[in-house]
């Protein structure tokens, strides 16, 4: 089975504190996200890469980066947090579309992050 | 972008089946249809996706109207454990990107 791994269940932060939320999966898939996960709103897409050190901005960029050097781990990176960031975040991987299209993403568990 | 429509929330009696509907009018020839679950507290799992053809595997079935503007998740026999909210996607082409509705939270009493 697919397994994706976020580094953290929950975490509490400072506003303005550099976060890093780091993802690991372990099927060699060339696609990765992140997505976040609020009331009423749904999960939203935030990156996305689909090879090594590359990305592309999903719907709600702002305020993130994200670094691919590796193909298994994919990391999101919140520059200086801030209180509208605090959110569940769902980290996925698929094959790529190269190989196969319209590929299942597979999940982790989620990190519930809190910006105090 | 296709649109999904799914009721807010649905109930069923343990053991018994339960069909979840799925609108998508606005389908194109080459979208797939995907279903994912939640259960609380866990990231979405995948469930079933197809085509045109219905597809089953060993979680639920995916009926797929002749005209794919609708399809229907079933469960054979629901558990406990099934009580979660479902999830009705059209995947875009370009690199899978997936666009969650507000699903349907299923409730299964015993």
């Amino acid at each position: 089975d697919v397994k994706v791994t976020q580094s953290s269940r929950y975490l509490v932060k400072r506003t303005g504190e550099k976060v890093f939320l780091e993802c690991v999966q372990d099927m060699d898939h060339e696609n990765m996200f992140w997505y976040r996960q609020d009331p009423g709103l749904g999960l939203r897409l935030i990156y996305f890469s689909y090879d090594v050190k590359m990305k592309e901005k999903g719907d709600i960029p702002e305020g993130y980066s994200v670094s691919r050097e590796k193909k298994e781990r994919f990391s999101l990176i919140l520059e200086s947090a801030s209180t509208n960031q605090t959110s569940m975040y769902l980290c996925a991987s698929s094959l790529g579309w190269e190989r196969r299209s319209n590929q299942p993403q597979h999940f982790g568990d989620g990190t519930r992050l809190s910006i105090l | 972008d296709a649109k999904t429509t799914q009721p807010n929330s649905m109930e069923s009696n343990e053991e018994e089946p339960v069909h979840l509907p799925c609108n998508h009018s606005t389908i194109s020839g080459t979208d797939y249809i995907h279903w994912y679950r939640q259960l609380p507290s866990q990231g979405p799992e995948y469930v079933i996706h197809g085509l045109t053809s219905n597809v089953n595997n060993r979680m639920a079935s995916l009926a797929i109207a002749e005209d794919r503007k609708s399809s229907t998740l079933i469960l054979h026999r629901a558990t406990l454990r099934d009580a979660a909210v479902y999830y009705c996607i059209l995947p875009r082409y370009n690199f899978n990107k997936f666009y969650f509705g507000s699903g349907t939270k299923l409730n299964v009493k015993p």
